[in-house]
């Protein structure tokens, strides 16, 4: 058990909808990278949050967005859902900071997988 | 834009073979490198994270190499067993607050 949490575990939808995907971080960790593992490929990063603050931006796409709150959860909203958005979604954290404070080894959870239909 | 990248894309050995693969990335800014196991059905998990040029770590059958000078790490596993069957993933990490960056991995197929 790496400490994320991520909910929920599998999510079925349709297109043009709409989807929340939700992320709690280690004790500690300030930072929660999300990343897309689609059919056969490797992670695709998404987005970084440190502390609240978006941090660095990957290929995300304008229907998704991703905020992380005051208590460090983080939520990823996939909207206007396209059949390509089935994924597997990954929510990672570390401590991050001040160098020194972190060797920015990254904590995964399970995974939300979404399949659109 | 940070440039990890790792080679061979895929391998397949045969149990018993060792074998090794190769990771490369930027030689300026560096922090620290470190290298996921990332089984089917499961989500990565650290293996190794390296911070000191000529660094080497050990966990049972596998090992890893770290020149920070040249940009390059490599990871060994020895006496391949089919539980090692796998994607290899390494990553870049420059200190403070900047991100992890991943290569694509090297997906290993050990064949009993």
């Amino acid at each position: 058990d790496s400490g994320v949490t991520q909910t929920p575990k599998h999510l079925i939808t349709a297109t043009g909808q709409r989807v929340t995907l939700r992320c709690s971080p280690r004790s500690g960790d300030l930072s929660v990278y999300w990343y897309q593992q689609s059919l056969d490929q490797g992670l695709q990063f998404l987005i970084q949050y440190y502390n609240g603050e978006e941090r660095a931006k990957g290929n995300i796409l304008e229907r998704f967005s991703a905020q992380q709150f005051p208590d460090l959860h983080s939520e990823l909203n996939l909207s206007s859902l396209e059949l390509g958005d089935s994924a597997l979604y990954f929510c990672a954290s570390s401590v991050s900071g001040l160098a020194g404070e972190s060797t920015g080894e990254l904590f995964f959870g399970e995974g939300s997988r979404l399949t659109v239909l | 834009i940070l440039n990890v990248e790792q080679s061979p894309q895929s391998l397949h050995v045969q149990e018993g073979d060792s074998t090794n693969f190769t990771c490369s990335f930027p030689s300026s800014n560096f922090y620290a490198l470190h290298w996921y196991r990332w089984e089917t059905a499961k989500s990565p998990e650290a293996l190794f994270v390296m911070t000191l040029n000529g660094d080497e770590k050990k966990k049972g059958r596998i090992s890893a190499t770290l020149n920070t000078k040249e940009g390059y790490s490599y990871l060994y596993i020895k006496g391949s067993q089919p539980e090692d069957s796998a994607t290899y993933l390494c990553a870049f990490f420059p200190g403070g607050y900047q991100k992890v960056t991943f290569g694509t991995g090297t997906k290993l197929q050990v064949i009993p």
